[in-house]
């Protein structure tokens, strides 16, 4: 079973909709990072949580510690936000610690 | 403000060969750490520098090593190269809290291609 899983894996939208990507860790976590890697390769860091919630524009993200979950939320979804989101957390225990282990990622296409 | 600008973007190497990847941070960036992505495994982490120390490793053989330059500039070597070694090596910066803390900042990546 992968440390990170993230769900899920693939997900299409109508532009406008609201959007959930999850992540589930096994781990204990320093922190999370949410990244977003369009096609062509570049990744492009969303946030970085250690605990509650963060708001970017239309992304928020949200974290809690004690069930080991993160989501990602997109409120009214563009063609634009089409990419591949990808958990990341930062290991806290024995050999993983201070190591980032990454989810697969959620690819994401959102139709006009 | 220059981003993170990685060196060679492309580039072919036979197996057995040794390759040297290039990495230049965004000015003022302490920290530089190394990911490995390949459409099976997706991305794994290297390594990560701080200070010209290596500060964490993850679970990859000796045959990929690492080092940072005073400038904060690192590079990344594998040797004696394998068919799996196939893949998009990515490096991120970030000021001085690293991936514990910090913001990382990606490069274009080097997409290599062992034959």
């Amino acid at each position: 079973k992968n440390e990170v899983e993230q769900s899920p894996q693939n997900l299409t939208a109508q532009e406008g909709e609201f959007i959930t990507i999850n992540c589930s860790y096994s781990v204990g976590i320093s922190a999370l990072h949410w990244l977003q890697q369009h096609p062509g390769g570049g990744i492009v860091s969303l946030f970085m949580l250690s605990s509650g919630k963060k708001k970017h524009g239309r992304l928020i993200a949200t974290i809690n510690i004690q069930e080991k979950h993160s989501s990602l939320h997109i409120t009214a979804s563009h063609p634009r936000d089409s990419a591949v989101y990808i958990c990341a957390v930062v290991g806290l225990d024995g050999g993983s610690q201070g190591n980032l282990i990454f989810g697969k990622g959620t690819k994401l296409s959102v139709k006009p | 403000k220059a981003g993170v600008t990685q060196t060679p973007r492309y580039l072919i190497k036979t197996r057995g060969q040794q390759v040297t990847l290039s990495c230049s941070p965004i000015s003022g960036h302490r920290s530089v750490s190394w990911y490995q992505q390949t459409p099976g495994q997706g991305l794994q982490f290297l390594f990560e520098y701080f200070s010209e120390t290596q500060r964490n490793k993850g679970n990859f053989p000796g045959r990929f090593s690492g080092r940072q330059f005073s400038n904060s500039r690192s590079e990344m070597n594998v040797s004696t190269l394998e068919l799996g070694d196939s893949a998009l090596y990515l490096c991120a910066s970030s000021l001085s809290g690293g991936v514990r803390t910090g913001e990382l900042f990606f490069g274009e990546g080097s997409r290599l291609t062992v034959l």
